[in-house]
């Protein structure tokens, strides 16, 4: 199993430039999340999904959008970019155990925007 | 909302044990959650607490008091390589179905010789 994969690695975008981070798991988890990790602020949930054409907003959704049109993967589009968003962006997937759900979290991508 | 508090560093000597502390505030808790980061990379899941008490599981133990709102992490034997970042984190069950997960800022732990 590759686990969480994401692409790019990492990204420099300009003000107003839109993209798309990937995100791919092949463990067959129904839950998958989006999040940022900025120095001092630790990580915080962007945008998150319980299965397959299911997503929902998390705690700093502004300025993202999120799919989910099959299981194993969940993309997230920057629509805008502005210099608030550099980042760095963490996909996550979870499976039930019925007593904890561990999360794997993908390598991260790096985007600064100039 | 939630709030979660741990010191932001500590240092310890190779080989001695040490113990990061984690206090949260949380209106929906459905378990507690520790995680290591290494400079540069993804967190990885340590250990999970759902019920009162100590899980452990080789050098690392994690203890959870709900009453308290409080958990820390023990870590044993220190060796170099555990310098990392840890991450305490709370889960709340969502109305839809899953988990969500709130992280505090993390503990920078060096291992000095």
């Amino acid at each position: 199993n590759a686990g969480v994969t994401q692409t790019p690695k990492f990204q420099v975008l300009k003000t107003g430039q839109s993209m798309t981070l990937q995100c791919a798991q092949d463990m067959n988890h129904e839950y998958m999340s989006w999040y940022r990790q900025d120095p001092g602020m630790g990580l915080r949930l962007i945008h998150y999904s319980v299965g397959a054409g299911i997503t929902d907003q998390g705690e700093v959704p502004n300025g993202y959008n999120v799919s989910r049109s099959t299981t194993e993967d969940f993309p997230l589009r920057l629509l805008s970019a502005a210099p608030s968003q550099t980042s760095v962006y963490f996909c996550a997937s979870s499976y039930s155990t019925g007593t904890g759900e561990t999360q794997y979290f993908g390598p991260g991508t790096r985007l600064l925007v100039l | 909302g939630q709030n979660i508090d741990q010191p932001t560093e500590m240092t310890a000597t190779e080989g001695a044990i040490v113990q990061i502390n984690c206090t949260y505030q949380t209106s929906g808790f459905n378990g507690l959650f520790w995680y290591q980061q290494h400079a540069g990379e993804a967190p990885t899941f340590l250990s999970y607490n759902v019920l009162d008490g100590l899980e452990e599981k080789g050098r690392f133990s994690s203890f959870l008091s709900r009453s308290k709102g409080y958990s820390y992490l023990l870590l044993k034997e220190l060796q170099m390589k555990d310098s990392a970042s840890y991450l305490c984190a709370v889960r709340d069950i969502l109305t839809g179905g899953g988990n969500k997960l709130t992280f505090g800022t993390g503990t920078q732990l060096k291992v000095e010789l």
